[in-house]
């Protein structure tokens, strides 16, 4: 069965600090691997999204990384603010790209961030 | 703002009832997609539509269904509802039916089940 796992399941750092997220995935074969924010009680937004052939992808703060091999990806926060608190959620899928049927989602990384 | 609607944004019931959840789609977006969120548990996809027509279906009870209507909005009706089916409930669209980059989630519709 395709699984997604994220790593730690919460986190609290302080403001201006670095951490990083982590998601390890079975899908097999791949196409590509969304993370997104999603704060609580709201929708989930898209922060990155990468193919198989990308190693890294980076949206002001927040950078992604992938490594195909080992099938993990890392979200990397850097300057974490309190605007960052809310939950991270790594998004597989496997071809064809987009499939609605097919994505499988983590449950999700819980960050806080404090003063 | 994504441009995605949902109404109601909570709705509170019984067992045994049943509700209709409603979406409206970024305008011009043909796809409209549901997913379940229940607590600490991740995304579950439940169907999809492409301008009007049932796409995919995914972990969706028979209890449960949904229609795009010609406007492109969908509903979601859930009947005879159980305690196991408070969650958060989000709609996303995209303009074409596997336009990942395109898949935008709305505000979600929280149900309660008493």
């Amino acid at each position: 069965k395709n699984q997604v796992e994220q790593s730690p399941q919460s986190l609290i750092i302080l403001e201006g600090k670095n951490c990083t997220l982590q998601c390890n995935y079975t899908v097999s074969p791949f196409s590509n691997l969304r993370w997104y924010k999603q704060d609580t009680g709201r929708g989930p937004v898209s922060l990155t999204i990468m193919t198989f052939s990308e190693n890294t992808k980076s949206n002001g703060r927040y950078t992604a990384t992938l490594d195909a091999d080992t099938k993990q990806s890392s979200l990397h926060i850097t300057a974490s603010q309190l605007s960052d608190s809310a939950s991270y959620i790594c998004v597989v899928s496997p071809p064809p790209a987009g499939t609605a049927s097919k994505l499988t989602f983590g449950t999700g990384t819980r960050l806080q961030v404090t003063l | 703002d994504s441009g995605v609607t949902q109404t109601p944004k909570h709705l509170i019931t019984a067992t045994g009832q049943r509700v209709t959840l409603r979406c409206s789609p970024r305008s011009g977006d043909l796809s409209v997609y549901w997913y379940q969120q229940s607590l600490d548990q991740g995304l579950q996809f439940l169907i999809q539509y492409y301008n009007g027509e049932e796409r995919a279906k995914g972990n969706i009870l028979e209890r449960f269904s949904a229609q795009q209507f010609p406007d492109l909005h969908s509903e979601l009706n859930l009947s005879s509802l159980e305690l196991g089916d408070s969650a958060l409930y989000f709609c996303a669209s995209s303009v074409a039916p596997v336009s990942e980059d395109r898949r935008i989630f709305g505000p979600g519709t929280r149900l309660t089940v008493l």
